[in-house]
């Protein structure tokens, strides 16, 4: 059974920085592209950034660009996201999700519970 | 990158059929055959429900089907059942990134 558990969140001051992870179980991690996708709280769904099997293309959307860095370990079928210069508009749930192949197709088959992350003063 | 525009709302009596567009332009929906179609439910991840414009993953129930036309895609249900009332979103997916619909809520009556 595919497992994809979110951590990392919480509440942090705008401007300041925050590291999310997932831990991937259940499935070979270093055969597919995986992504974070958001959502607000009661919003629609919004793709952050994408990162393929090997780390080889990597894509983000304009209003994190910059900002936010993907990256993954294969060895502790990890996947990672680096917030710097946060802003309030980035209190979102950020869900992990594992693509349905290994590289980037927009697919996200298999989707984590997701971490909540509050920006505020 | 701006969002892919669904209808707000949609409605339907349980064993009618409902369809769901989501249009786009010919930069993402138009010009390419990645679109897929999300269920959410209240307070889960969403499920994946059709990809490559019309597939269905397995254990998808064959009462889901997508299709496009142009710069607009559709998902229609048939057989519509109390279960299928849900959040559902499209998706187009281009070379450098991938798009949401705004959503769409089903309501079964």
């Amino acid at each position: 059974e595919v497992q994809l558990v979110e951590s990392g969140g919480g509440l942090v001051q705008p401007g300041r920085s925050l590291r999310l992870s997932c831990a991937a179980s259940g499935f070979t991690f270093d055969d597919y592209a995986m992504h974070w996708v958001r959502q607000a709280p009661g919003k629609g769904l919004e793709w952050v950034s994408g990162i393929s099997w090997n780390s080889g293309s990597i894509g983000y959307a304009d209003s994190v660009k910059g900002r936010f860095t993907i990256s993954r370990d294969n060895a502790k079928n990890s996947l990672y996201l680096q917030m710097n210069s946060l802003r309030a508009e980035d209190t979102v749930l950020y869900y992990c999700a594992k693509d349905m192949r290994y590289d980037s197709s927009g697919y996200y088959q298999d989707w984590g519970q997701g971490t909540l992350v509050s920006v505020s003063s | 990158q701006s969002a892919l525009t669904q209808p707000a709302s949609v409605s339907g009596s349980p064993g009618q059929s409902i369809t769901i567009s989501c249009t786009g332009t010919s930069s993402d929906v138009g010009g390419y055959n990645y679109v897929s179609w999300y269920q959410q439910n209240p307070g889960k991840a969403p499920k994946l429900m059709i990809y490559d414009v019309s597939n269905r993953p397995s254990g998808v129930s064959n009462r889901f089907s997508g299709s496009k036309s142009g710069n607009t895609a559709s998902l229609t249900i048939s057989g519509l059942q109390a279960e299928d009332e849900a959040d559902y979103y499209c998706s187009s997916y281009t070379s450098s990134s991938t798009l949401f619909g705004g959503g769409t809520k089903l309501t079964v009556l």
